[in-house]
């Protein structure tokens, strides 16, 4: 019944493994963002797409790749993990109608600890 | 993209007393969302505002957005306990669907 799910709540890896976070949603939404939350809680936006389509890419560095396979998952895919990529990353959903803005959807976050 | 700044960073507050929490932006925003984090938790939508001065009451929460929409406030009356967390304002970005979230205020209420 979780509205937003994301695997793995946690997750422990050494500098310059590779690894992957999975969020799926069940409420139907055509729009999915990865954010990503510091020691210090700023939440920043990573990326945003909408029915599959790559709409939002900040300035993340490309060992990071979203894949959305459908619009009610987006994973995560990062590369050579780094010590500064250790945050907590939260997955959220919305639907989006016209130029509306909806409210926004958060999975329950995976600690990333990079060691 | 537009920036949200927002004040205190954190407040400590006594049970039952009054806690504001102040967001501001130096562009006009569109809208302007509240979310509330629970310490180890995730962003909870709280409210949304769109109008210009409006005004909107759950509890003993009150939200307002400002006049010429460029700043917004969270007053929550008689704290208590169940309120300690993180509240974030976030105004939505000039572009795409996804909101720009201010560095948030964490509130610790003590019995």
């Amino acid at each position: 019944d979780t509205a937003v799910s994301q695997t793995p709540k946690y997750l422990v890896t050494q500098m310059g493994n590779d690894k992957s976070i999975k969020c799926e949603q069940n409420l139907g939404h055509d729009t999915m963002y990865w954010y990503k939350q510091d020691s210090k809680k700023f939440l920043k936006i990573m990326f945003s797409y909408n029915n599959k389509e790559l709409i939002i890419n900040e300035t993340v560095p490309n060992r990071f790749s979203p894949k959305s396979p459908d619009k009610a998952h987006l994973n995560l895919h990062i590369n050579s993990l780094e010590l500064g990529d250790s945050a907590v990353y939260f997955c959220a959903s919305s639907q989006v109608s016209g130029t509306s803005l909806h409210e926004q959807f958060f999975g329950p976050g995976t600690r990333l600890t990079v060691l | 993209g537009q920036q949200v700044m927002q004040i205190p960073q954190y407040q400590h507050v006594q049970e039952g007393e009054d806690f504001t929490t102040y967001c501001n932006s130096s562009t006009t925003l569109s809208n302007i969302q509240w979310y509330k984090q629970r310490p180890g938790g995730h962003p909870v939508f709280l409210i949304q505002l769109v109008k210009s001065g409006e005004v909107k009451k759950q509890k003993r929460l009150t939200f307002q957005f400002g006049e010429a929409k460029k700043n917004s406030s969270l007053h929550i009356t008689a704290t208590q306990t169940t309120d300690v967390g993180t509240y974030f304002c976030a105004g939505r970005r000039n572009s795409g669907y996804a909101l720009n979230f201010g560095k948030g205020t964490s509130l610790l209420v003590t019995p």
